[in-house]
This record gives structure tokens, sequence and C-alpha cells, in this order.
């Protein structure tokens, strides 16, 4: 079956520092892997998507995420966190024609 | 404005009652999904429509009833509502998801059985 897991509950980061949202996968044949974000009381907002060509994805408000085929990975990074990205975030991978399989999410907190 | 639309926002409602939730998109997207989200589950999968008139069930579609008479609407029923139906109902819509593309979410409804 396809899934991901995020290793990570939580994610504390400062404010101007780096931040790195982890996922990994498992998957038979090619994958279709996404990033999801979600604000308090909000729905899921779209962040990127690896489909297939460049291993580095660029997506949305600065994030970009690496896959990496050997490691079975697609972390999601941004070089500089702000406290505006301070949510929840969701790796996804599609499970078939119909179906996202999401990760548990991580909670990510960017401190000032 | 363009884009996914719900209502209600928040409902709360009596156990065995009907609720309809709506779901609106102005895309034309073929595909649309029910999702609900809970603590400790994330999100599953209720039901999903490839098209109009073409529906299919999810992970977890007992209690719920789906239609989709018109390519943008794709309102979600729960019958017979029950306490273990509370949770965060999210609707989203895809162009092609089969083909890659992403899934757009709409901004949830609050659901509450009492």
């Amino acid at each position: 079956a396809q899934s991901v897991a995020q290793p990570e509950d939580q994610v504390n980061v400062a404010e101007g520092n780096p931040l790195t949202v982890k996922c990994t996968y498992s998957v038979s044949g090619n994958p279709y892997l996404f990033w999801y974000v979600q604000y308090p009381n909000r729905g899921l907002q779209f962040l990127l998507k690896y489909i297939t060509g460049d291993n580095l994805v660029k997506g949305s408000y600065g994030f970009e995420a690496e896959f990496n085929k050997s490691q079975t990975s697609f972390h999601l990074k941004k070089p500089s966190a702000l406290v505006s990205d301070s949510a929840l975030y969701f790796c996804a991978v599609r499970a078939n024609d119909y179906k996202l399989s999401f990760g548990a999410g991580t909670t990510v907190t960017v401190r000032a | 404005d363009a884009g996914i639309t719900q209502s209600p926002r928040y409902k709360i409602t009596e156990t065995g009652r009907q609720v309809t939730l709506m779901c609106h998109q102005t895309w034309s997207h073929s595909y649309m999904f029910w999702y609900r989200q809970d603590l400790g589950h994330g999100l599953r999968l209720i039901y999903y429509s490839a098209a109009a008139d073409i529906t299919d069930k999810g992970e977890v579609p007992d209690g719920y009833v789906v239609s989709r008479s018109k390519t943008e609407n794709f309102p979600l029923t729960l019958e017979s509502a029950t306490r273990s139906q509370t949770s965060v109902y999210f609707c989203a819509s895809s162009e092609s998801f089969r083909k890659g593309y992403e899934q757009y979410f709409g901004p949830g409804t609050r659901l509450t059985v009492t």
C-alpha cells in the first residue's frame, strides 16, 4: 500500500533559521508526492508536488522539497523561516487513481 | 470569488437528525472528494467522485451519502447523525487527480453531533 510517514510530530525553529520538515514514503512504482499546509481553522493549502523531473521542487511561500529516490524521502525545506510559517504540515502520496494518503502531520512552530 | 466553498462552516445537530454539508467549486474540476479530519486519525477519505453522476466509496463511507448531479456541487449527507460523526469535514476538488493534479481543499465544516 502507498503510504507516507512524518517522523516528527513537532518542529521548533527560530525565525530566520532554516526549516526542514521530514517525510518518507513507501510506494510501488513512481510516486506522486505532495505537501500541504494547514493554518488553524482553515482548509489545507497546496504547497508543492513532485510528479517527475527535477528532484528539487519549488513551491509557494518560498518552500521547496527535495525528492530522494534512494532514501525514499521528500523533505520540505525553507531557507529562512518566518513566524507566519507556524502551522500544521502534511505530506501526502497519491495512493491510487482517487486517493491521497496523508501523513499524520508535523506541527511547525517558528519563534520570534 | 472563484474557488471551492463549503457551507455551513459550523453546524451543531442532534443525534438521529439528517444533515447535509454543501460543497461548491467554480473550476469545473472533474474530481471531487470528501474527507473527515479527526485527532489521531488524520484525514480520511469518505467518498469521491470522478465526474458528474459517478461516485464511489472511500475509506470510511458508512453513515454517509453523496450525490453529484452537477459538476460543481458535491453534497454530503449524514442520514442519521451519530456522535462519532462529530468531526471537521473537508471537501476537495482536482482537475485530473488520476494524472497527478493536486487536490484543492475547501475551508471545512466543523460538525458537532450532540
